[in-house]
């Protein structure tokens, strides 16, 4: 199974602040890579798919990028209605895997 | 819109079965493999299993957690997706998510294209306790 390490767990920034998350995968996975916002009480929202492809309607202080094993999700400029869990997830083999997720706080 | 709407949540004892449904809408069912994932409370997301589109001729792939207990399938004309859930633990214990797989392809180990989780139902809460 494809291991996804993604750090750090939690963070906390100030509004307007950049935020830089990253996901380490176990093997190779090309850029089959998304990131997902989770709100609480709600269900996981695709932000970016391909490593990089911000999905439509997603704001662009969202961004992704990185190849193979190595990938960051940077939100430029954070916002209050940013405050969620991120996670990463490979779809590049089966079974599709998740990072642990990072929990943004505002400071 | 595409409209992901899952059902039959609730609370089961262990070792009983529950079926969860999902039904699609805004959009050609048929052209794609749905799945699920399940997030336990307070914990991260986990994969359970898909089940191909219809040119793929319907077959599934399960996550090792779950396979031989769990089973997944559709109802083409009705645009609903379902997952049978056997021997229930109280591991089991999660929000399940119906999920909509894009137009990509997976063997039974590798995938190509893009096999992204694009659009998720609001989730049903399962709990299994006695």
């Amino acid at each position: 199974d494809t291991q996804m390490t993604q750090s750090p767990s939690s963070l906390s920034a100030s509004v307007g602040a950049r935020v830089t998350i990253t996901c380490q995968a176990s093997h190779d996975i090309n850029k089959y890579l998304s990131w997902f916002q989770q709100k609480p009480g709600k269900a996981p929202r695709l932000l970016i798919s391909g490593a990089s492809n911000l999905e439509t309607g997603v704001p662009s202080r969202f961004s992704g990028s990185g190849s193979e094993t190595h990938f960051t999700f940077t939100i430029n400029s954070l916002q209050p209605e940013d405050i969620a869990t991120y996670y990463c997830q490979q779809y590049d083999n089966l079974p599709f895997t998740f990072g642990g997720g990072t929990k943004v706080e505002i400071k | 819109e595409v409209q992901l709407v899952e059902s039959g949540g609730g609370l089961v004892l262990p070792g009983r079965s529950l079926r969860l449904s999902c039904t699609a809408s805004g959009f050609t069912f048929g052209d794609y493999s749905m799945s699920w994932v399940r997030q336990a409370p307070g914990k991260g997301l986990e994969w359970l299993g898909f089940i191909r589109n219809r040119d793929y001729g319907g077959t599934t792939e399960y996550a090792a957690s779950v396979k031989g207990r769990f089973i997944i399938s559709r109802d083409e004309s009705r645009g609903i997706v379902h997952l049978e859930m056997n021997s229930l633990k109280t591991e089991d214990t999660a929000v399940y998510y119906c999920t909509r797989l894009g137009l990509g392809y997976c063997s039974s180990s590798s995938c190509l294209g893009p096999n992204y989780f694009d659009s998720w139902g609001q989730g049903t809460l399962v709990t299994v306790s006695s």
